[in-house]
């Protein structure tokens, strides 16, 4: 178990709908970022979020978002769904200038 | 810009055999690099770094990654595959402004028993 949980672990929505995933670090982290995982395209970066604050931002189309929240979950929003939205969304967190990320389980995202 | 690649879309190894995962590097200052596993519908799991120090880097389940400088390498190891070890592997390198991890396209690992 890495410490940094993902809801929900699946899924499934039609086209042109909205999405919110969530993201909990592992305690002490500040650093959130999110990855988008697809098929054929790797594990491609989104954002990251530090302390509240968004740090980097990554290939993250526009009806894309997310943000960091006082007690540093975070959430993903994902609106205007398309069928090429569908794919595995992880969230990870550090420490402040720490070394490795930890993952969560991700969320498995079906756009139908 | 920092950058990693593995240039190996799949490797194959029967078990028992070594096995050598490849990964090169391009950065600009000190490189801070990760390897990372991930199973099937699962998260990714951290193996080892190299963040300064000795070129070998010892790291979960028996693997372990040596840093070349001058080949702008880090290459993962493992002296003998295990049919369980068969996994998507990630390279990645901390990017020194922001600590986002940039990852490489993936090498599959398949191991034969």
């Amino acid at each position: 178990d890495s410490g940094v949980t993902q809801t929900p672990k699946h899924l499934i929505t039609a086209t042109g709908q909205r999405v919110t995933l969530r993201c909990s670090p592992r305690s002490g982290d500040l650093s959130v970022y999110w990855y988008q995982q697809s098929l054929d395209q790797g594990l491609q970066f989104l954002i990251q979020y530090y302390n509240g604050e968004e740090r980097a931002k990554g290939n993250i189309l526009e009806r894309f978002s997310a943000q960091q929240f006082p007690d540093l979950h975070s959430e993903l929003n994902l609106s205007s769904l398309e069928l090429g939205d569908s794919a595995l969304y992880f969230c990870a967190s550090s420490e402040p200038r720490g070394g490795e990320a930890f993952f969560g389980q991700g969320t498995r995202l079906t756009v139908v | 810009a920092q950058s990693v690649a593995q240039p190996e879309d799949q490797v194959n190894v029967a078990e028992g055999n070594p096995l050598t995962v490849k990964c090169t590097y391009s950065v600009s200052g000190n490189p801070y690099l990760f390897w990372y596993v991930q199973y099937p519908n699962r998260g990714l799991q951290f193996l080892l770094k190299y963040i300064t120090g000795d070129n070998l880097v010892k790291g979960s389940y028996g693997f372990e990654a040596e840093f070349n400088k001058s080949q702008t390498s880090f290459h993962l190891k493992k002296p003998s595959a295990l049919v369980s070890d068969s996994a998507l592997y990630f390279c990645a390198v901390r990017d020194g402004n922001t600590d986002k991890l940039i990852f490489g396209t993936g090498t599959r690992l398949q191991v034969f028993p």
